[in-house]
């Protein structure tokens, strides 16, 4: 596709329920990451998948979240009993470069848990 | 602990002004700093700086990398409303497989 695309781009959940926010990156980006940007901060890492291996996770909060790339392309976060302190922007980022080059990023899925 | 930190938080100023952002990170193996400017969507992209490339330019926006201050600045001149936004300042660690570390951030308003 043309950019990096991300579903839901609102998502209002109750507290308890499970969520799952879509990035589809760009075609033939064989790096994505994601990242959480709360209110006022910066974003930060969650989780990084180069093709469909999960490189590194250490970025996620808690063992209620959960990443996937299955094909190495899309990608899916899931948040399992959501709580407060989970509402930000989950923002999907992707890359042609194994390492090195900018990072191209999608216009974020904004979670907020009531 | 790897970190970034931007200076201002904040910043208002009025069309035709120049400003100067900071940013200076603290990182195990430097490979590359990044600048994005991020209005209310996607983050996107402005420079990249390296030990090869310490000076970008483009248009009104330039920046330079201080790899012995451990530092970066980025500076907007003849300023105008469109340039609102915030500005983000990432650095990528030689070792974190391409991730990048985001400062909180420089939110810039500028007046007609």
């Amino acid at each position: 596709g043309a950019g990096v695309s991300q579903s839901p781009r609102y998502k209002v959940a109750k507290r308890g329920q499970d969520v799952a926010l879509r990035c589809d990156p760009i075609s033939g980006h064989v790096s994505l990451f994601w990242y959480q940007q709360a209110l006022g901060q910066g974003p930060e890492f969650l989780t990084y998948f180069q093709n469909e291996a999960q490189l590194d996770k250490s970025g996620l909060p808690s063992d209620r979240f959960f990443a996937e790339r299955p094909e190495g392309s899309v990608s899916t976060l899931k948040i399992q009993r959501t709580q407060q302190e989970d509402s930000a922007v989950y923002l999907c980022a992707s890359s042609s470069a194994f390492v090195a080059g900018e990072l191209f990023f999608g216009e974020g899925s904004r979670l907020t848990v009531l | 602990e790897d970190k970034v930190v931007q200076s201002p938080l904040s910043l208002v100023v009025h069309e035709g002004d120049t400003v100067t952002l900071n940013c200076s990170y603290e990182v195990t193996n430097f490979r590359s700093l990044l600048w994005y400017k991020q209005e209310k969507k996607a983050p996107t992209f402005l420079f990249m700086l390296t030990s090869s490339g310490i000076e970008k330019k483009s248009g009104r926006l330039s920046s330079i990398l201080d790899k012995k201050e451990l530092s970066s600045i980025l500076n907007i001149t003849a300023t105008q409303t469109g340039d609102s936004a915030i500005y983000l300042c990432a650095v990528r660690d030689g070792g974190s497989q391409g991730n990048l570390i985001f400062g909180k951030g420089t939110k810039l308003s500028v007046k007609p």
